[in-house]
């Protein structure tokens, strides 16, 4: 069936580095879908990407949706302590169905 | 406020025995959805509903139950037929399918 694969699974970086999380998908997406989940915390919806190509940035956070809309990326430039968490992305199951969400990528820093 | 609430935010089972996670939005979203989180895991999906009365079966359905007799409510039931029930409980809602979606702040289940 149609997957939504994220790498890498877990990300350790220093304070002020720099942190890509890739998401790929088995099938061509309508849009795909960014959230984080701090520890502790329920995923929040952080962007949603529609366009082939498109580049969309949230202050230190870049996503890009690949040409093919099939993959994406989310950078964040610069890590602070406050981008820990779990980063998911999600796309739609087939061209009707509901989100299917990759296992995520979990960002630890430190400071 | 407008959003989702989920209760109780932590809650303790006795193995064999059902219980029952409640999830309510003030939203007027369509969709409703139940997550399962494990440690190191992603979201699956348990079961989804876009209309009153109406569900259907996520990725992970077996040992539990839902309803949707509310368009502001859909509670879930882990059942003894879950195995393995401990885990974060998530549930959400989406204007549609393919909506943002919003979750609420989750229930801690844990068998004892």
């Amino acid at each position: 069936g149609q997957q939504v694969m994220q790498i890498p699974q877990y990300q350790h970086v220093q304070e002020g580095e720099d942190f890509t999380t890739y998401c790929n998908s088995s099938t061509t997406l309508s849009n795909i879908q960014w959230y984080k989940q701090r520890p502790g915390g329920h995923p929040v919806f952080l962007i949603q990407l529609v366009k082939s190509g498109e580049v969309k940035k949230q202050k230190r956070l870049t996503f890009q949706f690949g040409e093919a809309k099939k993959n994406s990326s989310l950078h964040i430039t610069a890590t602070q302590t406050t981008d820990v968490g779990t980063y998911f992305c999600a796309g739609p199951r087939g061209s009707q169905g509901n989100l299917i969400f990759g296992k995520g990528t979990k960002l630890s820093v430190k400071p | 406020d407008g959003g989702i609430t989920q209760s109780p935010k932590y809650l303790f089972r006795k193995e064999g025995q059902n219980v029952t996670l409640s999830c309510e939005q003030n939203l007027n979203h369509d969709a409703m959805y139940w997550y399962r989180q494990d440690p190191g895991q992603g979201l699956r999906l348990i079961y989804y509903s876009q209309i009153v009365n109406d569900f259907q079966k996520g990725d992970i359905a077996e040992g539990y139950s839902v309803s949707r007799e509310k368009k502001e409510s859909f509670p879930l039931t882990v059942t003894s037929a879950q195995k393995n029930p401990t885990a974060f409980y998530l549930c959400a809602s989406s204007l549609g399918l393919q909506g943002t979606i919003y979750f609420g702040e989750g229930s801690w289940l844990t068998v004892v």
